[in-house]
């Protein structure tokens, strides 16, 4: 099955600079690609997500890029703001099931004023 | 609010105990998937539901069950529990079908004592 690899476990940047974050998987099925924020106790909330046939997407003042002969993807996140910390997850799924995502581990990210 | 309800969304039992989670998806979403999110296991998919049959099982135990039912609610029985069983248990729903995003409850968190 799909295994989802995430680094950094934990991040920590200063106000204003970026933070990135990186995942690899496993099985070249996989075609979709999302990234979810997770607050204390809180629900993932989709922040942004990828599909195979693009290599890149951008939301304002985050990205998110695809490089699937690698079998990675990454986020970045520009400009950081101390709303912006949460821990944050990449998943994997194939067309099949979009919603049964295999997760990376999570990134604990922290944004210091 | 994201629009998928669960229920309770605190509980607190014993060992040896079962508890029912209750999950109502959001308005015409079909499909309704159960994750477990635990600090060693991270967030791992047990089930899919589709508009009341079975469509994927993940590392769901043999001593949970799930069903969704023709108003497409879900219930998710957690048996003999225990300690190991606490966790944050979110239910998540999209219409699955073309690339439809995956969206969470505010899930239920169960303490096993």
């Amino acid at each position: 099955g799909e295994n989802v690899e995430q680094h950094p476990s934990t991040l920590s940047v200063q106000e204003g600079d970026s933070a990135v974050i990186k995942c690899t998987y496993s099985d070249s099925a996989s075609n979709y690609f999302p990234w979810y924020k997770q607050e204390l106790g809180k629900r993932p909330q989709l922040i942004i997500d990828i599909r195979s046939n693009v290599g890149e997407k951008k939301d304002q003042r985050i990205a998110v890029t695809l490089n699937k002969t690698a079998k990675h993807f990454s986020l970045h996140i520009t400009e950081t703001q101390p709303e912006d910390s949460a821990v944050y997850f990449c998943a994997a799924s194939t067309t099949d099931s979009w919603g049964k995502l295999q997760f990376g581990a999570g990134t604990q990210v922290v944004v210091t004023p | 609010d994201s629009g998928v309800t669960q229920t309770p969304k605190h509980l607190i039992t014993a060992t040896g105990q079962r508890v029912t989670l209750r999950c109502s998806p959001r308005s015409g979403d079909l499909s309704v998937y159960w994750y477990q999110q635990s600090l060693d296991q991270g967030l791992q998919f047990l089930i899919q539901y589709y508009n009341g049959e079975e469509r994927a099982k993940g590392n769901i135990l043999e001593r949970f069950s799930a069903q969704q039912f023709p108003d497409l609610h879900s219930e998710l029985n957690l048996s003999s529990l225990e300690l190991g069983d606490s966790a944050l248990y979110f239910c998540a729903s999209n219409r699955d079908s073309g690339a439809n995003v995956l969206t969470f409850g505010a899930g239920s968190r169960l303490t096993v004592l």
